[in-house]
């Protein structure tokens, strides 16, 4: 059974950093690209980062691109969300995704002073 | 990057049929855009339905099939039920970034 579990979620301070991390369990981690999708309460899912198989190649959201990193550890089934230069509007419920599409229960963020 | 348009709100009977459809402001949606389908219920985390245009999950219910119909993905419901009333997103892809569109409320009434 696919199980994706986000942690590293909290409150942080405008301007701060806070890094996210997915364990993943039940499939075969390295065969699979791994994705970052948030919403924030009330609205709609707005995809965040995707890393490929071996994080050689990423890709990110305009409104992330830049203060956010996405990388991933093969050897330990983990994929992680390095959020640098946090925002108010970066406040959301966090998902880890899998590649065709398997989710995570998320992880809250809340960026306030 | 690129806008994807859902229905904002559609209303289906139960036992009905309805189509949702997902389009993209850069040209017709093909099957290299890796459609997914997405269910959201109140206060549940998302469960994907249909990914890559139109393969299901095993939790996906039967009555529910995805295809590419005139420059759009859509999600077909045939039979609709009361549990089907939810909030459905389209994701698309663009050759490395991902796209939601903004949803669909769907209404079974």
């Amino acid at each position: 059974e696919v199980q994706l579990v986000e942690s590293g979620g909290g409150v942080v301070r405008p301007g701060g950093s806070l890094r996210l991390s997915c364990a993943a369990s039940g499939f075969i981690f390295e065969d699979y690209e791994m994705s970052w999708v948030r919403q924030t309460p009330g609205k709609g899912l707005e995809w965040v980062s995707v890393i490929n198989w071996n994080g050689d190649s990423t890709a990110y959201a305009d409104s992330v691109k830049g203060r956010f990193t996405i990388s991933r550890d093969n050897a330990n089934n983990s994929v992680y969300l390095q959020m640098n230069s946090l925002r108010a509007e970066d406040t959301a419920l966090y998902y880890c995704a899998k590649e065709g599409g398997y989710w995570g229960q998320g992880m809250l963020v809340t960026v306030s002073s | 990057q690129a806008v994807v348009t859902q229905e904002p709100s559609l209303t289906v009977s139960p036992g009905g049929t309805v189509t949702l459809t997902c389009g993209s402001s850069t040209g017709a949606v093909t099957s290299n855009h890796y459609p997914y389908w997405v269910q959201q219920k109140p206060g549940q985390a998302p469960r994907t339905l249909i990914y890559d245009t139109r393969n299901k999950h095993s939790w996906t219910p039967a009555r529910f099939s995805g295809s590419l119909l005139g420059g759009k993905a859509a999600l077909t419901l045939s039979g609709a039920q009361p549990e089907d009333e939810a909030e459905y997103y389209c994701l698309l892809s663009y050759d490395g970034p991902r796209v939601f569109g903004g949803g669909t409320k769907l209404t079974v009434l």
